[in-house]
């Protein structure tokens, strides 16, 4: 199985500040059609996840443009380029390049 | 679109439960669908998906032989059969769509069902 590992996993940041979030797989998740197929998740506490960021980079319909992906291969990054106070909550990446699907274990950002 | 859980509750080890989901806002019959799980106060788990038509199913290697998920495009529903329970099964399930080719992830996501396993 693909190990998906976030870091950090604890993420305090002021309002207005831009964070950053890691996420590295253990083999690269470009599919064989060419596509790299990571996704990037927000729960916020007592919710459903929602997802942010498909394909490394697209965002979703709806998804505010201070969130913004990127990477390539193994190494992929969330950025939100200033918090808001809605922003408090759990991101996870999760890659569908294979079988089984698998999620990195969750980063918890938090308003300083 | 919306995604809305159901069938979830208390039983005992090794017994069963079957989750349902019912599916509106999308033609349910184009999209590949999935189980996520959440135990209490960790981390998201994938469980299983099934194709568009029912005739290609993929699950975690944890519920493989003891779950099985199915689909009723007739009724945009989903299904979650799930036997020889276990405590570690214990969990928040989510019902959710997957983007499917060109875009494999879920974008839609349920309110969730608890599942407790406990004697």
């Amino acid at each position: 199985d693909v190990v998906m590992t976030q870091s950090p996993l604890s993420l305090p940041v002021t309002l207005g500040q831009p964070a950053s979030i890691s996420c590295t797989s253990s083999q690269s998740l470009v599919y064989k059609d060419g596509n790299t197929y990571l996704n990037w998740f927000q729960q916020r506490p007592g919710q459903s996840p929602r997802r942010l960021i498909y394909k490394v980079s697209n965002r979703d319909s709806g998804v505010p443009d201070r969130f913004s992906g990127s990477g390539s291969g193994t190494d992929f990054t969330l950025q939100i380029s200033r918090v808001e106070a809605e922003d408090v909550g759990v991101y996870y990446c999760m890659q569908g390049t294979y079988w089984p699907y698998t999620f990195g274990q969750g980063t918890k950002l938090e308003i300083k | 679109v919306q995604v809305v859980e159901s069938g979830g509750g208390l039983v005992q080890p090794g017994g069963s439960l079957r989750l349902s989901c019912e599916a509106s806002g999308f033609t349910f019959s184009r999209y590949w669908m999935g189980w996520v799980r959440q135990a209490p106060g960790k981390g998201l788990e994938w469980v299983a998906n099934i194709k568009p038509d029912g005739s290609d199913k993929v699950y975690e290697g944890s519920v493989k032989g003891r779950f099985s998920v199915s689909r009723d495009n007739a009724k945009n529903s989903l299904y979650l059969e799930m036997n020889s329970l276990r405590a570690e099964d214990t969990a928040v399930y989510y019902c959710a769509r997957d983007s499917g080719s060109g875009a494999w992830g879920f974008d839609y996501w349920g309110q969730g069902t608890l599942v407790a396993v406990s004697s």
